[in-house]
């Protein structure tokens, strides 16, 4: 099992609340990223790190924003969310060098209402 | 435009049975290919890494192909089990940029059956 943390696993919030999605990994990886995936659809990538102080977006546009303090935490934060936001956000981590596996979290369901 | 195209997009088996799923790909440069089994609600699982050079590796019961020629892999699951019940998910990863990017086929849902 993969040493990667993602918190709370389901969330259920009102519009226009702010919310914070945790993502932890134990395995001292430099490359972090958030995916968005809705049921039956493939993972699009919203934010990527490669290491502390990078963020990158990705190729889906994305209201959210992260922050990368530290190399074991890359949280993904909503100022004001809207049930355009409910999806199923994963978090993943790979080695710096390119082509390495990428662990996945549990990932967090969120749901706006 | 770099894709991942994966088929079925849904399959049922009986128990015990064996059954074949494929991935079509146009990553373009290649780096490796990788199946991922992802239960419902959890986290995409590594099941297996292809490189450029292999045709075939195995785990377990999972055998997957790869035709670097005609961009093809195939995933084999061999005498299914109820616990096999989940989305096969085909990811190419590039090597032509520094993220090694990942492109993901948006999986074969496959569901065993007693």
């Amino acid at each position: 099992e993969a040493d990667i943390y993602q918190t709370p696993r389901y969330l259920v919030i009102g519009t226009g609340k702010k919310i914070t999605l945790e993502c932890s990994q134990t395995m001292g990886h430099d490359k972090m990223y958030w995916y968005q995936q809705d049921p039956g659809m493939e993972l699009h990538l919203i934010h990527y790190s490669y290491g502390v102080n990078s963020t990158e977006k990705g190729d889906l546009s994305s209201e959210s924003t992260v922050s990368r303090i530290r190399t074991e935490h890359f949280p993904l934060t909503l100022e004001s969310a809207r049930p355009s936001h409910t999806s199923q956000y994963l978090c993943a981590s790979s080695e710096q060098r390119s082509g390495t596996e990428a662990f996945f979290g549990q990932g967090t369901r969120l749901t706006v209402v | 435009k770099n894709q991942v195209e994966q088929s079925p997009q849904s399959l049922i088996i009986l128990e015990g049975k064996n059954c074949t799923l494929q991935c079509n790909y146009t990553v373009s440069p290649f780096s490796n290919l990788r199946w991922y089994k992802q239960d419902t609600g959890r986290g995409p699982v590594s099941l297996t890494i292809m490189t450029f050079s292999e045709n075939t590796k195995s785990n377990g019961r999972y055998t997957a192909t790869l035709d670097a020629d005609t961009k093809q892999s195939s995933l084999h699951i061999t005498a299914s089990q109820l616990s096999d019940s989940a989305s096969y998910i085909c990811v190419v990863s590039d090597r032509g940029s520094t993220l090694g990017r990942l492109y993901f086929g948006r999986g074969t849902q496959l569901t065993v059956w007693p």
